[in-house]
């Protein structure tokens, strides 16, 4: 079945980086646009980065850009969110998620299971 | 970035009695290809989101009967037609007009 396995969370320093991934299985993944959501402590849903299914075009939430970068190895069907700089505003828990339809930007049908983020000195 | 703003924040229901939930988007979200990008997402406790209603009105699969939804343009509604207790969470909506996608704030459903 379809299936997102996400890790690479942890606790970190302040101004460190961290890499999450993002395991892909049961679909073409390839074929399909990625996202990864986060969400606070106790807060909403934030889309932080969206990438093509080709990885030719990516897009940022602004609380992020130039410090996050994501990106994707269809060789091995696995997503990537390359966090730098990191501060405790990006403390929380880090979705990836498929869109519902091939190669365009739908709604997400399938999320992982999620990974915490801890930001502390 | 487009605004999604939801109404109310939270509801408290009984069970077997209805339930609405408003969400406004601060521009249209119809797309030139004839498609509404809005999404419905409940919030389980412990849990990651799950997909309910895709493009406005359609029912992912899986999705009891209980939840529609409706609208156009910048004003949209899920409903659910008798809360039962597995309906407890956070009800999202988002749009993806904008491929990064916003989400609104929330609704908590809790059961009276």
């Amino acid at each position: 079945q379809v299936q997102l396995v996400v890790s690479g969370g942890g606790v970190v320093q302040p101004g460190r980086s961290l890499r999450l991934s993002c395991a892909a299985s049961g679909f073409t993944f390839s074929n399909y646009v990625m996202y990864w959501v986060r969400q606070s402590p106790g807060k909403g849903l934030e889309s932080v980065a969206v990438i093509s299914y080709d990885g030719n075009n990516k897009y940022y939430a602004d609380s992020v850009k130039g410090r996050f970068t994501i990106s994707r190895d269809n060789s091995k069907n696995t997503l990537y969110l390359q966090m730098n700089s990191l501060t405790t505003d990006d403390m929380a828990v880090y979705y990836c998620a498929k869109v519902r339809v091939e190669r365009w930007f739908y709604g997400l049908d399938v999320w992982g299971q999620g990974t915490t983020v801890t930001v502390s000195s | 970035d487009i605004v999604m703003t939801q109404t109310p924040l939270s509801v408290s229901v009984t069970p077997g009695q209805p339930a609405s939930i408003s969400c406004k988007s601060s521009q249209s979200l119809l797309h030139s290809d004839g498609k509404t990008y809005l999404y419905w997402y409940l919030q389980k406790p412990g849990q990651p989101p799950q997909l309910l209603i895709y493009e406005v009105s359609n029912r992912f699969s899986g999705v009891p009967y209980r939840f529609s939804g409706s609208g156009s343009g910048t004003d949209f509604t899920l409903k659910i037609s008798r809360v039962e207790a597995e309906d407890v969470g956070v009800y999202y909506c988002m749009e993806t007009l904008h491929q990064r996608g916003s989400f609104g704030q929330g609704t908590k459903l809790e059961i009276k």
